[in-house]
């Protein structure tokens, strides 16, 4: 069975100083995983991706997360943090011999950036 | 912007009351899903399109719910007697060739 948990309901940073959202995932194979951002009423926006290769992954607006397969984690980071960040931020999970292509999704974390 | 359109973006119904919400993702999209989102939750998988084919459906789809997608392009997600835990946010998403799921903006839905 698939399933994501991302431990923290609200992340709050002050601006200028780096983030981390952290995520943990479950897969029963090897993962496809992902962040997406959510603003207040609106869709999901996809931020990055981790497929294979490079265990870091650069994504829009200066994000990047670090897959560690070991630790079974994908978490987000950014050296230094906007208000503009401030937003949902969910990580989701796909298992790789899956021909059906759905996403399992955390709860979302909420981010709080200060100015 | 996605490419992905949803509508109507806000739906307030009676309970009991019927209910549809549409989605058209753009044409290289031939995998569609619809999840459900309530508040304080990510999103959670309805079900999904291979082209005009429902190929697996949620146990959160109760009987209630049906979902098409004729001709293999715009999808619509109907509810019939609404209930209030029905309210929720109703996303769209259309996958992409390299894997990525592009989401609409999405179909509030509120059931008083």
């Amino acid at each position: 069975a698939q399933s994501v948990a991302q431990p923290e309901d609200q992340v709050n940073v002050a601006e200028g100083n780096p983030l981390t959202v952290k995520c943990t995932y479950s897969v029963s194979g090897n993962p496809y995983l992902f962040w997406y951002v959510q603003y207040p009423n609106r869709g999901l926006q996809f931020l990055l991706k981790y497929i294979t290769g490079d265990n870091l992954v650069k994504g829009s607006y200066g994000f990047e997360a670090e897959f560690n397969k070991s630790q079974t984690s994908f978490h987000l980071k950014k050296p230094s943090a906007l208000v503009s960040d401030s937003a949902l931020y969910f990580c989701a999970v796909r298992d790789r011999g899956s021909t059906l292509g759905r996403l399992y999704f955390g709860r979302g974390t909420q981010l709080t950036v200060w100015p | 912007d996605t490419g992905v359109s949803q509508d109507p973006r806000h739906k307030i119904t009676k309970r009991g009351q019927n209910v549809t919400f549409r989605c058209d993702p753009i044409s290289e999209h031939n995998r569609l899903y619809w999840y459900r989102q309530t508040l304080g939750q990510g999103p959670e998988f309805l079900t999904y399109f291979q082209n005009e084919a429902q190929l697996e459906k949620s146990r959160l789809l109760s009987d209630r719910f049906s979902a098409e997608r004729p001709k293999g392009s715009f999808s619509t997600l109907e509810i019939q007697r609404t209930e209030q835990g029905d309210s929720a946010m109703y996303l769209c998403a259309g996958l992409a060739g390299n894997g990525e799921l592009f989401f609409g903006e999405g179909s509030r839905l509120t059931v008083l």
